[in-house]
């Protein structure tokens, strides 16, 4: 598609349950960012890559959460052990180069932790 | 206090109404981008800018790095501008990450 494609678009889990987040970001576009957003709140960054290099880890809030981009395009987003604080929607922002360019949103995952 | 604070936090006008939504940053910035969220979470970028004005249709963005201040202007608002508009700054500091203000809740009634 022309656009940022995330999947699933909704995901429930138990708590302890792993979970997996896709983003297929615009064909081209070098750099990937991951964006948690908490309900009413504006996005909180997690995590950055450039092409297939993770350069920038540092918003991801604890060791459960693991980020990949193996082949500079999709991305995944894994959750091991889920807890009800991980509730939110995962955003997946993609650009051609950088943040000095015009970001383009993916429509976002809603994970509900039960 | 929050690095990036906008202002107001809920807005209502409308139909045809001229609205202003006030972005502040307390950093040094090298870009801001003004985003706007729909119900369900979709993001749209609207702007980047890094300095002076950008216009696109009835939008008009403009910055002024001196007094670390930005806004966004909508003329002629529409029942279909409402939406939640975000404010996130690239600071100079901080290398890959944006910083997001808290939003500024549109709604334009007919």
């Amino acid at each position: 598609g022309a656009g940022v494609s995330q999947s699933p678009r909704y995901k429930v889990a138990k708590r302890g349950q792993d979970v997996a987040l896709r983003c297929d970001p615009i064909s081209g576009h070098v750099s990937l960012f991951w964006y948690q957003q908490a309900l009413g709140q504006g996005p909180e960054f997690l995590t950055y890559f450039q092409n297939e290099a993770q350069l920038d880890k540092s918003g991801l809030p604890s060791d459960r959460f693991f980020a990949e981009r193996p082949e500079g395009s999709v991305s995944t987003l894994k959750i091991q052990r889920t807890q009800q604080e991980d509730s939110a929607v995962y955003l997946c922002a993609s650009s051609f180069t950088g943040l000095k360019e015009k970001l383009f949103f993916g429509s976002g995952t809603q994970l509900s932790v039960l | 206090k929050n690095e990036v604070e906008q202002s107001p936090q809920n807005l209502t006008a409308q139909e045809g109404e001229f609205i202003t939504i006030n972005c502040s940053y307390s950093v040094g910035i090298s870009a801001l981008h003004w985003l706007q969220q729909h119900p369900g979470g979709g993001i749209v970028s609207l702007f980047m800018l890094s300095s002076g004005k950008k216009k696109h249709g009835r939008l008009i963005a403009t910055i002024n790095i001196q007094e670390k201040h930005s806004s966004l202007h909508i003329t002629a608002s529409h029942p279909r501008d409402s939406a939640v508009y975000i404010c996130a700054v690239k600071k100079e500091t901080s290398g890959s990450r944006l910083t997001f203000g808290e939003g500024t809740q549109l709604t334009v009634n007919p």
